[in-house]
């Protein structure tokens, strides 16, 4: 089964709107998570590194007071893009690394992607 | 140049085939190369993971880097319709046990199989 759980799967929205993703390690606890953006037949983009405890360091180009990342606990790290346009329709996917001592098929070190959020703003 | 290049494809084959996937890359600096397959709508899913040159085989699949070219492949022997997939190959300088890591991914590589 899946070892990072992202929710929702997918979010429709009226443009103006925030929306709230999900992103929670269930098998391990992950220090460092990573949002990426998938836009069609494009590559992943990472957004964002987000640590437990600390603020989350954004790649160039991406507005951190948009797209904020909180991740406040050791499983659970939420990307929160605020007043949504239609061009921040994505597909929007988180990854987190496994953490000391992990449960199930976990290893340590080893990076899991979630199932993918995907986000329509009309 | 973008610093990681991949053929969209999209590329068919018939069941049985052996299928080849390839990377171009621009960074030296580039270590830890890595395959992700990604069905529709999902998110990616670690096939092989490759540190430095030379080749890795698992099972079916079977990843190639050449540092030298800059040139990674995979290739899938007796390809069977459930690879049918989006292929990513991803690289990054390092990667640190607790540490950030950066992947830069490619655009990824549709492949049908067809029975």
């Amino acid at each position: 089964g899946a070892v990072v759980s992202q929710h929702p799967s997918r979010v429709i929205c009226k443009s103006g709107t925030s929306v709230k993703i999900e992103c929670r390690s269930l098998d391990f606890q992950a220090t460092t998570m990573f949002w990426y953006r998938q836009f069609p037949k494009q590559s992943l983009m990472l957004m964002a590194t987000s640590n437990e405890g600390s603020k989350a360091t954004y790649e160039q180009g991406v507005e951190k007071d948009k797209f904020l990342i909180n991740h406040a606990s050791l499983t659970l790290s939420t990307l929160t893009v605020t007043s949504a346009h239609p061009e921040d329709s994505s597909f929007y996917i988180c990854s987190a690394r496994a953490g000391g001592n992990p449960r199930g098929r976990a290893r340590t070190g080893e990076l899991f992607f979630g199932e993918g959020s995907r986000l329509t703003v009309l | 140049q973008k610093e990681v290049e991949q053929d969209p494809g999209p590329l068919s084959v018939p069941e049985g085939a052996i299928v080849s996937l390839n990377c171009t890359y621009s960074n030296s600096a580039f270590q830890y190369f890595m395959w992700y397959r990604q069905y529709s709508r999902k998110g990616p899913e670690l096939l092989m993971y490759t540190y430095s040159s030379g080749n890795k085989e698992d099972g079916r699949f079977t990843a190639q880097v050449d540092k030298s070219s800059k040139y990674i492949s995979l290739f899938i022997r007796d390809s069977q319709p459930s690879d049918s997939a989006t292929y990513l190959c991803a690289m990054s300088e390092f990667i640190t046990q607790g540490g950030s890591e950066k992947l830069v991914f490619g655009k990824g590589t549709k492949l049908t199989v067809n029975p």
